[in-house]
């Protein structure tokens, strides 16, 4: 089975500094997409960045970017020069090609940025 | 606009009372997916379809329908509500092929007595 953890509940960070948000996640797939998705308060699901498994080099969506370490199977996402907007839950997903378009999701980290 | 509408928004039912909550898309998109998320759980596809009239379960389909009649719609049924079913509700859609991007709706919150 597929599975990804998110091991931080909750975290905080003063506006204008740099938060990371661990995720691990267990394949035995070599073909798969990472992605981060975040979940601001209107619930809405916006796509943050995505990463895949056979591009060593790391994606960056402006003040978003993460750090991907495939063979311990990590994949953090560092949040620079955090914004109010910027809280949110954070979710850790992927994709595993032999799965089709199914995504699977880890338990999500809130983030939330103090002024 | 492209978007994945879902209604209703929220929802209080009572335990054994069937609903359904409805989704569309105007996108033209072959997939569509249904999850469900629970604190600490994150989301959790409970059934999809690649194509009209091609459906298929997820990872927690107990107590759940689904049809695919229309490209567009996608709609999901609770034939008998029970609490544990209360939660937050995500259809989503895209087009068929490895790592499409999926377009999320707003989500439907529901409460079951």
């Amino acid at each position: 089975a597929q599975t990804v953890t998110q091991s931080q509940p909750e975290m905080s960070v003063q506006e204008a500094e740099t938060v990371t948000l661990s995720c691990t996640y267990d394949t035995s797939e070599n073909n798969y997409y990472l992605f981060w998705y975040k979940q601001p308060p209107s619930r809405q699901m916006i796509l943050v960045i995505r990463q895949e498994a056979y591009k060593q080099q790391n994606a960056t969506e402006n003040r978003f970017s993460v750090n991907f370490q495939k063979a311990a199977k990590s994949f953090s996402l560092k949040i620079s020069d955090s914004q109010l907007g910027d809280t949110a839950m954070y979710f850790c997903a992927f994709m595993i090609k032999a799965a089709g378009n199914k995504l699977t999701f880890g338990g999500g980290t809130r983030v939330l940025v103090k002024p | 606009e492209a978007q994945v509408t879902q209604n209703p928004r929220y929802l209080i039912t009572v335990t054994g009372k069937k609903l359904t909550v409805t989704c569309s898309q105007n996108m033209n998109h072959e997939y569509m997916s249904w999850y469900r998320q629970d604190p600490g759980l994150g989301l959790r596809q409970i059934y999809y379809s690649m194509n009209v009239e091609v459906t298929d379960k997820g990872d927690v389909p107990e107590g759940y329908k689904v049809s695919r009649k229309e490209k567009r719609n996608f709609p999901l049924i609770l034939e008998s509500p029970s609490p544990n079913q209360t939660s937050l509700y995500f259809c989503a859609s895209s087009l068929v092929g490895y790592a499409e991007t999926q377009y999320f709706g707003p989500g439907t919150r529901l409460l079951v007595l």
